[in-house]
């Protein structure tokens, strides 16, 4: 039974489409990530909030933006959606330095 | 990769067997940490190592940690096939900088019934 969730699963949408992947956690962690990972490669860094109107991007560079307005809530949007953004986006939350990560499912997302 | 490198890419066993996988770094580390993917799925938290830590142990599990070689390794006894799935380590870097985890490419273990 997972503690965070994000809907939805899977997503094949057109280009120019304006998307929002949803990623919900039920256990009251501030910190909050978004990361990319395309098959069988390493998971990038695109976005991350230390709590509630707080975001910042990470180390890999994304068009898509995200909001924390409230600690539970950080969603993903792309305006305008590439056949580039086509990839898995997982969301991770965390209690703290000293403390693991704890993975959503993820969205697999395809631009056609 | 300038974050640094598992070792196997691929590793295919017998049910049964040892399964060792390592990851070298290369920037220091607050702490380091391995994570499990089934296919498609997202990750699953295994064990969590600080920098001043040499070894930890969860279960079948035994994580080792050499911050001079800038190193790790993940010993997993007695596989079974559950236990096919990629497996990635991630470094917590120290000091300032973007926060957040740091993963490498993965380990792919297949265990042979």
């Amino acid at each position: 039974e997972a503690d965070i969730y994000q809907t939805p699963r899977y997503l094949v949408i057109g280009t120019g489409k304006k998307i929002t992947l949803e990623c919900s956690q039920t256990m009251g962690h501030d910190k909050m990530y978004w990361y990319q990972q395309d098959p069988g490669m390493e998971l990038h860094l695109i976005h991350y909030s230390y709590g509630v109107n707080s975001t910042e991007k990470g180390d890999l560079s994304s068009e898509s933006t995200v909001s924390r307005i409230r600690t539970e809530h950080f969603p993903l949007t792309l305006e305008s959606a590439r056949p580039s953004h086509t990839s898995q986006y997982l969301c991770a939350s965390s209690d703290g330095t000293y403390y693991g990560y704890t993975f959503g499912s993820g969205t697999r997302l395809t631009v056609v | 990769s300038q974050q640094g490198e598992e070792d196997p890419q691929a590793l295919s066993i017998q049910e049964g067997e040892n399964a060792t996988m390592n990851c070298s770094y290369k920037t220091s580390i607050n702490n380091l940490q391995w994570y499990r993917q089934n296919s498609g799925r997202g990750l699953v938290h295994l064990i969590l190592i600080r920098s001043n830590e040499r070894e930890k142990h969860s279960g079948r599990l035994r994580v080792t940690l050499d911050t001079s070689k800038k190193s790790s390794s993940l010993l997993i006894t007695a596989s079974r096939a559950a236990d096919t799935a990629s497996y990635f380590c991630a470094r917590r870097r120290a000091g300032g900088g973007a926060d957040g985890l740091t993963f490498g490419k993965g380990t792919h273990l297949i265990i042979q019934p």
